[in-house]
């Protein structure tokens, strides 16, 4: 099946403590992003990765880290949390233009993580 | 600054009704729109989308609207039905070559569909 795999689901973390979330796609996709989802303004982007080995910064990137070693895995590292760190995540991914007639703009999304910093 | 905004947090349709969702942006370079849906505790899944070429895509139950002079764009379910029950985010895109297609979500609709 088709999916974007991230872990853990839930965390409930301390102020400070390094944390890891990871995300995985199985569809061979070149691209992918991480978002944020917090009430009132919806999902903002935290960093992209057009390819291996290529990152960049999205809207919101302060007190985040990334890495694209492999092109299935896209972790989001936080190094020191903090309590406005606290929201939902997701992990998305697309083809980009790669093997595809047209782009669409199209993201495939995982199915979050639930991070709280106290 | 808010490019992309939906200025409903929340709708309630009677199932069967036409659902209508709206949003507004503010940069005429968007290139492409999204509609994506979600469910609690799931992420987001695409719905629908248009160029900015067009005016209307229709798919099944669901169409999408655009107007560009006005800056903005609309999604069209008919008939609703309970299970389109859902958060509905539009999105922009200023196209592949601005920072790989990046989204821009609005702040999203609640949509409830009562049987």
């Amino acid at each position: 099946e088709a999916q974007v795999t991230q872990n853990p689901r839930y965390l409930i973390t301390v102020t400070g403590k390094k944390l890891t979330v990871t995300c995985s796609q199985n569809m061979n996709h070149e691209y992918m992003s991480w978002y944020r989802q917090d009430p009132g303004l919806g999902l903002r982007q935290i960093y992209y990765s057009m390819n291996v080995e290529v990152t960049d910064k999205g809207d919101v990137p302060e007190g985040y880290k990334v890495s694209r070693k492999e092109k299935r895995n896209f972790p989001l590292i936080l190094e020191s949390p903090s309590p406005n760190q606290t929201s939902l995540y997701f992990c998305a991914s697309s083809p980009g233009l790669a093997g595809v007639s047209r782009w669409t703009g199209e993201l495939f999304f995982g199915e979050g993580s639930r991070l709280t910093v106290l | 600054d808010q490019q992309v905004k939906q200025n409903s947090p929340s709708l309630s349709v009677q199932e069967g009704r036409i659902s209508i969702l709206n949003c507004d942006y503010t940069n005429s370079m968007f290139d492409y729109f999204l509609w994506y849906k979600k469910y609690p505790a799931e992420g987001p899944t695409f719905l629908i989308s248009i160029s900015s070429i067009k005016d209307k895509n229709e798919d099944g139950r669901f169409t999408v609207f655009l107007n560009k002079s006005a800056k903005h764009l609309s999604l069209h379910i008919v008939p609703s039905q309970p299970g389109d029950s859902a958060v509905y985010f539009c999105a922009a895109s200023l196209g592949w070559d601005n920072q790989g297609g990046k989204l821009i979500f609005g702040q999203g609709t609640e949509l409830s569909v009562k049987p």
